[in-house]
């Protein structure tokens, strides 16, 4: 078990519609990571945040966005849902937010299908 | 241009043998860390072994080991003595200290079928 809780495990929805994806890092982790994984782009990184502020932003579209509370768990939000939206999206996370982070735990995804 | 170029998509292993993952990256920067993650059937990741740009020594992590080639850009993970529970995606990352924050960057990945 990493500790990384992602909910909810899979979501099937509709073409425009909008949805949200939840992570809770583990235990004392201040960083959580979002990354993203469908068959033609790969794993790609999203947006990181580092206790409550964001750190880092990777090939995230405008239709997307995230935060992190101050309980530390993240939120990814996904609108105007595409068909090419449909992925597995990770949820990793890490003790700090500055360089030479040597491991993350990640989360068991979020696997998404758009219809 | 590919930061982290994984060249076999697909490979087959006979159980009990070794087996060699390549992987080839491209940075600048002169601080960088480079892993090995398992993503089996089940669809979560699991880390193996990881290599400092600075560590002198290969990394190794039971049956795993990293054959780290700074000059030539590589870091191919090689597994010993191959077993059923092997076959899944492994996939290379980096991680840049100065150029490109904290996050990782994957490889696209091989897909390891062990055989019986």
């Amino acid at each position: 078990d990493s500790g990384v809780t992602q909910t909810p495990k899979h979501l099937i929805t509709a073409t425009g519609q909008r949805v949200t994806l939840r992570c809770s890092p583990r235990s004392g982790d201040l960083s959580v990571y979002w990354y993203q994984q469908s068959l033609d782009q790969g794993l790609q990184f999203l947006i990181q945040y580092y206790n409550g502020e964001e750190r880092a932003k990777g090939n995230i579209l405008e239709r997307f966005s995230a935060q992190q509370f101050p309980d530390l768990h993240s939120e990814l939000n996904l609108s105007s849902l595409e068909l090419g939206d449909s992925a597995l999206y990770f949820c990793a996370s890490s003790a700090g937010g500055e360089s030479h982070v040597l491991y993350w735990s990640f989360g068991a995804g979020t696997r998404l299908s758009v219809l | 241009a590919q930061k982290i170029t994984q060249t076999q998509p697909g490979m087959f292993v006979q159980e009990k043998e070794a087996v060699t993952l390549d992987c080839t990256y491209d940075t600048s920067d002169p601080s960088y860390g480079l892993f090995w993650y398992k993503q089996p059937s089940s669809g979560e990741m699991i880390f193996l072994i990881y290599q400092g740009s600075y560590d002198q020594q290969n990394a190794t992590e039971g049956r795993y080991s990293l054959n780290f080639q700074k000059a030539r850009k590589s870091a191919n993970l090689v597994i010993s003595a191959s077993q059923l529970g092997d076959s899944a995606m492994y996939f290379c990352a980096m991680r840049e200290d100065y150029n490109a924050g904290n996050m990782l960057t994957f490889g696209g990945g091989t897909r390891l079928m062990v055989k019986p």
